[in-house]
């Protein structure tokens, strides 16, 4: 069983929908939780970043942690064809390396 | 956050060569890590890089195979030596550092071994 299992998708959605994303993890020591966006072709980029259960909100993104129930989502409100990505959660210990999802691959269509 | 920068973007290699790819970072940063990224896959660390001794690696990653350096606070290069085919991936270097303790990657290396 891997660590940290993501549905690798594909997810289609039309432009204005919500998307909504989620990581299950095994490892009841991970503290911290982050969403990274990766665009064709280039690094990944940090969306979210979350060391608590609860929401955290930033403008269209929402973050969502249920450490009770390992359990991480992102929801994307409002979206747009510049959201279509791949977005891959991760986490860590408090040693900043990071386990990943297999990332999901999201296309918002026009 | 930091400016990552990482050389070359890609190459493409033959079997039994190996490459070396540079991380470059315009700030100083305490932590920097390589991840590996194969076909269709999420990422993998193999190591961490740190200043001024041994890298420490991931279990199913060696030395021999990934020599590591990070001479300074601002670089860092990753050896794939005695490359196959399978070595063929995207390598990337992240960063923790600066005002926040989140992690920053770079853009990437694409390899491929033919």
């Amino acid at each position: 069983q891997k660590e940290v299992e993501q549905d690798p998708g594909p997810l289609s959605v039309p432009e204005g929908a919500i998307v909504s994303l989620n990581c299950t993890y095994s490892n009841s020591a991970f503290q911290y939780f982050m969403w990274y966006r990766q665009y064709s072709r280039k690094g990944p980029e940090l969306l979210m970043y979350t060391y608590s259960s609860g929401n955290k909100e930033d403008g269209r993104f929402t973050a969502q942690v249920d450490k009770s129930s390992k359990y991480i989502s992102l929801f994307i409100r409002d979206s747009q064809p510049s959201d279509s990505a791949t977005y891959l959660c991760a986490m860590s210990y408090n040693d900043y390396k990071l386990s990943f999802g297999a990332g999901t691959t999201v296309t918002v269509r026009a | 956050s930091a400016v990552i920068s990482q050389k070359p973007s890609r190459d493409i290699c033959q079997r039994g060569t190996s490459l070396t790819i540079q991380c470059q970072v315009d700030s100083q940063v305490t932590m920097m890590f390589w991840y590996r990224q194969q076909p269709g896959q999420s990422l993998t660390l193999i190591a961490t890089a740190n200043q001024g001794s041994e890298a420490t690696y991931e279990s199913g990653f060696v030395i021999d195979k990934f020599p590591i350096s990070r001479p300074n606070l601002t670089f860092s290069t990753l050896t794939v030596s005695n490359m196959s085919p399978e070595d063929s991936s995207i390598y990337l270097c992240s960063v923790v550092g600066g005002s926040t303790d989140t992690q920053y990657f770079g853009p990437g290396t694409r390899l491929t071994v033919l």
